[in-house]
This record gives C-alpha cells, sequence and structure tokens, in this order.
C-alpha cells in the first residue's frame, strides 16, 4: 500500500519556540491530508483536514492560530505550533486518503512532542 | 455529527477463545466503517472495512445498519492479535475519518 512518511519522529522544543512537523505522501498524489493529535492512552483525536492549495479545515476547539498548516503541493503537508506550551506536548499523527487502497486512509510513524 | 463508541477500553483473553470487540456508531447517513490496529511502538494499520468484506487475519466484521454497530470478531484468539484496536467512521463526501476510543486488546497463554 501507499506509504505517508511523517518527521521528525521526536522533537523536544523550549517553552516559546515554534515546530513544524512534516507529512509526505511518497508513492501517490495526496490532495487532502488530516492531521490528529493523541494523548497518552487516548485515541486519536482530528484537529485539522488540510487542503491543498487552499485553507485547512480545523475542528471546533482548535486554534488554527496556534496549529499553523500548510498544504502547498500535492505531496507535502506540514504542521507547524505555534508557541509552544507545555500543554502541546503530544503525539502528532498525520494521515491521506490511500488510492491503492480503494480509499482506505494510510498513516505517518507520529511525531512525539515534548514541550521543556 | 460522527460519533464512534467503543465501550470497553481493555479486554482480555485467553488464546484460543473467541474475541469480539464492539463498536456502536452515530451518523445520518451512509457512514463507511472501519477498524484499524496499532501493534506495540508501529503506526496505525488498516485492519479491514466493511466495504470490502473481507477476513483480515481471521477477524470479520459485519456492518449492522439496525443496531448502528459494526463488532470485531475472530473465532480464535492468538497471542499475535494482542494490540490496540480502534473503529472508525468517514461519513459521506466528508472524508475526515473519525475514530473512537480505543479498545486494547491482551491474549493471554
Amino acid at each position: 500500500g501507499a506509504v505517508v512518511s511523517q518527521h521528525p519522529s521526536r522533537v523536544i522544543c523550549k517553552s516559546g519556540t515554534s515546530v513544524k512537523i512534516e507529512c509526505r505522501s511518497l508513492d501517490f498524489q495526496a490532495t487532502t491530508m488530516f492531521w490528529y493529535r493523541q494523548f497518552p492512552k487516548q485515541s486519536l483525536m482530528l484537529m485539522a483536514t488540510s487542503n491543498e492549495g487552499s485553507k485547512a479545515t480545523y475542528e471546533q476547539g482548535v486554534e488554527k492560530d496556534k496549529f499553523l498548516i500548510n498544504h502547498a503541493s500535492l505531496t507535502l503537508s506540514t504542521l507547524t505550533v505555534t508557541s509552544a506550551h507545555p500543554e502541546d506536548s503530544s503525539f502528532y499523527i498525520c494521515s491521506a486518503r490511500d488510492p491503492s487502497q480503494g480509499g482506505g486512509y494510510t498513516f505517518g510513524s507520529g511525531t512525539r512532542l515534548t514541550v521543556v | 455529527a460522527q460519533r464512534v463508541t467503543q465501550p470497553e477500553k481493555l479486554l482480555s483473553v485467553f488464546k484460543g477463545a473467541p474475541v469480539e470487540l464492539k463498536c456502536n456508531y452515530s451518523y445520518s447517513g451512509s457512514p463507511e466503517l472501519f477498524w484499524y490496529v496499532q501493534y506495540s511502538r508501529q503506526r496505525l494499520q488498516l485492519l479491514l472495512r466493511h466495504i470490502s468484506r473481507e477476513s483480515i487475519k481471521g477477524f470479520t466484521a459485519d456492518l449492522n445498519k439496525g443496531e448502528t454497530s459494526f463488532h470485531l470478531k475472530k473465532p480464535f484468539a492468538q497471542e499475535e492479535d494482542s494490540a490496540m484496536y480502534y473503529c472508525a467512521l468517514s461519513g459521506q463526501g466528508a472524508q475526515k475519518l473519525v475514530f473512537g476510543q480505543g479498545t486494547r486488546l491482551t491474549i493471554n497463554p
């Protein structure tokens, strides 16, 4: 099946700084990608839908100015956590629909963000 | 609104015993249902989806629209089935995938 590559896998940053997470579709084009957040021992919560060439669609309660999403090409979406705080520490996962799976979803390996 | 409920956070069964992981959903239209599995330290993997109606690793799931359920079943559990299982729903045209809370399945030897 298709592969979604996510980088970095782990990042530690200081409070107040910004962190960028990349999500790439390696062997297919993804006009839409999805960003999830997962707290320890909890499920994945959809943060936003990233649309190539247009603005992202954010879920209710997600601060769009804090979690900046850019989807400038058909194979790359980025999530930037701006002015990070310790409460932003979490596991972030991206996803895209996999054309080889007939529309099923494929997931990145996730990024563990720790804000100190 | 799309909602998925997995009532069991933890489920523990013995090897060789039958397994059923429950999933109920709420959606006004025709949903697309999925089961995803996450093994320790690995990324989420698609286990099965209702429209393909196939059996993967011995697991099956039937969409019951009357009961709005999509329970995952396996007649004989194996130790390698120990993992986190997520039921998920995608609505018509919406594309976004909404997850249930997940069930951690432990198969005891």
